[in-house]
This record gives C-alpha cells, structure tokens and sequence, in this order.
C-alpha cells in the first residue's frame, strides 16, 4: 500500500499566485481531510469529504480557499490568490467510513513571499 | 466548539524516566481517543487509540482515560532519546474527523 500521496512536498510562490495542493488517498478509503498546521494555530481541520461529498467546510479560513474531490482517487485544495500568511504545511488524510484507520499524507510545506 | 487542549512544552525527561503526557477535551459526548507522535518535519502517525475508561497498554505506551473528568493521558516508559517528537491528542468527531490538540513537545535527554 502506497498510503496517502501529497504533491507537491515543497511549494514556493508569490503573492498573489495560484497555488494547488494534490491528494490521493489510500485505495478504499470513503473519507478525506485536509488540514494545515502551524506553530501558532496546531493542526487545524480545513474540509472533509465522505463519498466524495464535501460534509463541512468550517475550517476554510476564506472564500481565497477551495477545495474538490472530483472522483475517490484524487482531490485538490486550491489558493487563489495566495497571501504569505497562508504560509504552512498542508496535511492531506483519508481513513475507513467513521474515522478508522486515519493515515496522513507526507505534507506539503507552503512557502508565500 | 469542539476543543482539545494540551500543554504545550517542552516537556524535557531524562533518558529512561517516565514521561507523562495530559489532554483534556471539551465535548462530553467523546468516544474515541487518539495519541499521534510527530518527529519534526514529518507528517503525524498513530501511536495509541483508546475508547473505554481505563488504562490500555501497548509496549512502553500507556493511554489512560478518564470520561467523567474529560481527561486522557499518555505514559511512555524507560524513555528513549528516539521518543523526542511531539505528542498529539485527538479525539473524534461526530462526522469520523480528528479534532487535535495543538501538541506537547518532549525531550529525551541521554
């Protein structure tokens, strides 16, 4: 099992830039998170699909986030435009239906100058 | 507003001590309770799960739980310099989420 695949591991971008965020969950896995720590704040929950559905989208500080799940295999957590305070590490999850076997991705360091 | 808090450190233990690692939460309805360990610059892993009052134990891992007192703890036994990491307290959402606390960072000096 490959587990939890995040892409790109390191980001670095402008102000004002686009930025998007790849997951891919582990095969068989109904549910998916997305979430970013800081020193400040912790592991902060942005957004979590269950069958490819978003549930609750709370945590997205901003209309400047969004995030899809086009299919099971794949989602994406887009930035525009991206501001140096969203400066973090982005963790992409994905687990069994209610929670088990939670598994992280390697994260993504975002960097905005 | 769901919250899990810790302290957050550093927490610094001589090699071989006993480290001892606190979590309270807020929801009262909370099942299920979780323990990751993250080395710096990698993502968090599980190290512990627990659901019952009690104690449960796994090698030099303790999770104990106290439902009534929302109170959730990790022991970690004959403490090695490799258990130098941060210590995240989870407990589960109505939805099968993760609520995390911010982390306890410990240090294992040989």
């Amino acid at each position: 099992d490959a587990g939890v695949i995040q892409s790109p591991r390191h980001e670095v971008t402008e102000m004002g830039q686009e930025v998007t965020l790849r997951c891919k969950p582990i095969s068989g896995h109904n549910s998916l998170f997305w979430y970013r720590q800081t020193m400040m704040r912790g592991l902060e929950l942005l957004i979590y699909f269950n069958n490819n559905v978003p549930i609750d989208d709370s945590g997205m500080p901003e209309d400047r986030f969004s995030a899809k799940m086009p299919n099971a295999s794949f989602s994406t957590l887009k930035i525009q435009p991206s501001e140096p305070r969203d400066s973090a590490v982005y963790f992409c999850a994905s687990s069994l239906r209610g929670g088990y076997g939670y598994t992280f991705g390697s994260g993504t360091r975002l960097t905005v100058v | 507003q769901k919250e899990v808090e810790q302290n957050s450190g550093p927490l610094s233990v001589p090699e071989g001590a006993i480290a001892s690692l606190n979590c309270t939460y807020s929801d009262r309805v909370s099942q299920s309770f979780f323990w990751y360990r993250q080395y710096s610059g990698k993502s968090p892993e599980l190290i512990m799960s627990i659901y019952s009052n009690g104690d449960k134990e796994d090698g030099r891992f303790t999770a104990q739980l106290n439902k009534a007192s929302q109170y959730v703890s990790l022991l970690i036994r004959d403490s090695q310099p490799s258990d130098s990491a941060t210590y995240l307290c989870a407990v589960r959402g109505s939805q099968g989420n993760l609520i995390f606390g911010k982390g306890t960072k410990l240090s294992v000096k040989p």
